[in-house]
């Protein structure tokens, strides 16, 4: 089975700190992305990266910044966290163009909550 | 730019009933791919089924169907025979066929199955 595993479910930081959310896949995905899920908005992309050390933007990529040096991991990180980054956040992996379904598959999510 | 809208916040069904979610989607794009997804309470999100633009036939996986109106820009899921364990978030969610993974999501319909 594909895992994906995110490192933190709960977090709770104050406002200003530096939060690192961690994203491994054990699939060998070349695609990872970091969205982030809010009521009555749905998932919006923050980042995402088709190869070690790339990284686009995505949707809303403002206040976030991401860090890919391995092909398994994927780091969101929140430079000085602010109580509009309470959220849900949700990475997530897919296979490479060449093999791709398009098929997400999502870790369980991490809900920071900024004090 | 892509939109994808849910209308529908909550639904409830009965056990063993039948059930339809509504999507609807904005793309000036021909090929592309249409997906639901399910995040059960507190646990990952999966994919329930797929449909590529292209395919004209409606796509089925067991008791989950999609009711695929491409002129419409209409993308329904249809659960029949619901079960409890059906009770879930649902996401619509769009993807162009060069973006492998990027998904445009919609807001979300939270479906609960009532014994």
């Amino acid at each position: 089975d594909v895992k994906v595993t995110q490192s933190s479910r709960y977090l709770v930081k104050r406002t200003g700190e530096k939060v690192f959310l961690e994203c491994v896949q054990d699939m060998d995905h070349e695609n990872m992305f970091w969205y982030r899920q809010d009521p009555g908005l749905g998932l919006r992309l923050i980042y995402f990266s088709y190869d070690v050390k790339m990284k686009e933007k995505g949707d809303i990529p403002e206040g976030y910044s991401v860090s890919r040096e391995k092909k398994e991991r994927f780091s969101l990180i929140l430079e000085s966290a602010s109580t509009n980054q309470t959220s849900m956040y949700l990475c997530a992996s897919s296979e490479g163009l060449a093999g791709g379904t398009g098929e997400l598959f999502f870790g369980e999510g991490s809900r920071l909550t900024v004090l | 730019a892509q939109t994808v809208t849910q209308s529908q916040p909550e639904m409830s069904v009965q056990e063993a009933e039948t059930v339809t979610l509504s999507c609807t989607y904005d793309t000036s794009e021909n090929n592309y791919y249409l997906f639901w997804y399910k995040q059960p309470p507190s646990r990952q999100m999966i994919l329930v089924i797929r449909q590529e633009a292209y395919k004209q036939q409606n796509a089925t996986e067991n008791r989950f169907s999609v009711n695929f109106q491409k002129a419409a820009k209409s993308f329904s899921l249809k659960i029949s025979d619901s079960q409890l364990g059906d009770t879930a978030m649902y996401f619509c969610a769009f993807m162009k066929q060069s973006n492998t993974g990027k998904l445009i999501f919609g807001q979300g319909t939270t479906l609960q199955v009532k014994p």
